[in-house]
């Protein structure tokens, strides 16, 4: 089956650091990603990782274990505009490059509070 | 701005319509997604285009649903005889091979 867990909620103070787990069980796996969404918009793209490690970009990080089936995103600095709901998606490609799609979480809403 | 657009943003219909949207994507990406996203979830697969080609739809997906994409450019999700639970957000996205997806602002369908 598929699965992806994430927290429902978080809440974190301006300036501090976050970091949002992500553990998943899918047929296949060829990389996961993390979306960020504001209310009512579109989600947009963040951060991608295919190898076990680290990946830094900015004030943003995500950590990937495959062997653990396990992801986190960092978010460091807090702002009140990283308000939003954070996705973590897997692609799932269980035929070797026969499909892209991603396999989303439900989301983690994190409240950034001042 | 992604650079992937939807028209319309809203529609309201009412129950037992038929509603179409569509959807175009980065102009180089010859990948196309749609999902759907409710309330509190992440967005759930539709179907996935690689240029004109429907290469997977879900299972979720019943008939009243139908995607084209006929000359691998912009791409039309219809869906027939609507009902109250296919109210939801319409999300398109478009990627090129092997790399991240991106979104476009979506529409949000409200069946009466």
């Amino acid at each position: 089956g598929q699965n992806i867990d994430q927290p429902t909620e978080m809440t974190a103070t301006e300036g501090a650091i976050v970091q949002i787990n992500c553990t998943y069980q899918t047929s296949g796996f060829n990389g996961l990603f993390w979306y960020q969404q504001h209310a009512g918009e579109a989600p947009t793209f963040l951060s991608y990782n295919v190898l076990d490690g680290l990946e830094e970009k900015g004030r943003f990080s995500s950590f990937l274990s495959r062997s653990k089936g396990y992801s986190y995103l960092l978010l460091k600095e807090l702002q009140m505009k990283d308000s939003a709901s954070y996705l973590c998606a897997v692609r799932d490609d269980p035929y070797g490059g026969a499909t892209n799609k991603l396999i989303f979480g439900t989301g983690t809403l994190l409240a950034v509070q001042p | 701005d992604t650079g992937v657009s939807q028209n319309p943003r809203h529609k309201i219909t009412k129950r037992g319509q038929n509603v179409t949207f569509r959807c175009d994507p980065i102009s180089e990406h010859n990948r196309l997604y749609w999902y759907r996203q409710t309330l509190g979830q992440g967005p759930e697969f539709l179907t996935y285009f690689q240029n004109e080609a429907q290469l997977e739809k879900s299972r979720l997906l019943s008939d009243r649903f139908s995607a084209e994409r006929p000359k691998g450019s912009f791409s039309t999700l219809e869906i027939q005889r609507t009902e109250q639970g296919d109210s939801a957000m319409y999300l398109c996205a478009s990627s090129a091979l092997g790399a991240e997806q991106y979104f476009g602002p979506g529409t949000r369908l409200t069946v009466t």
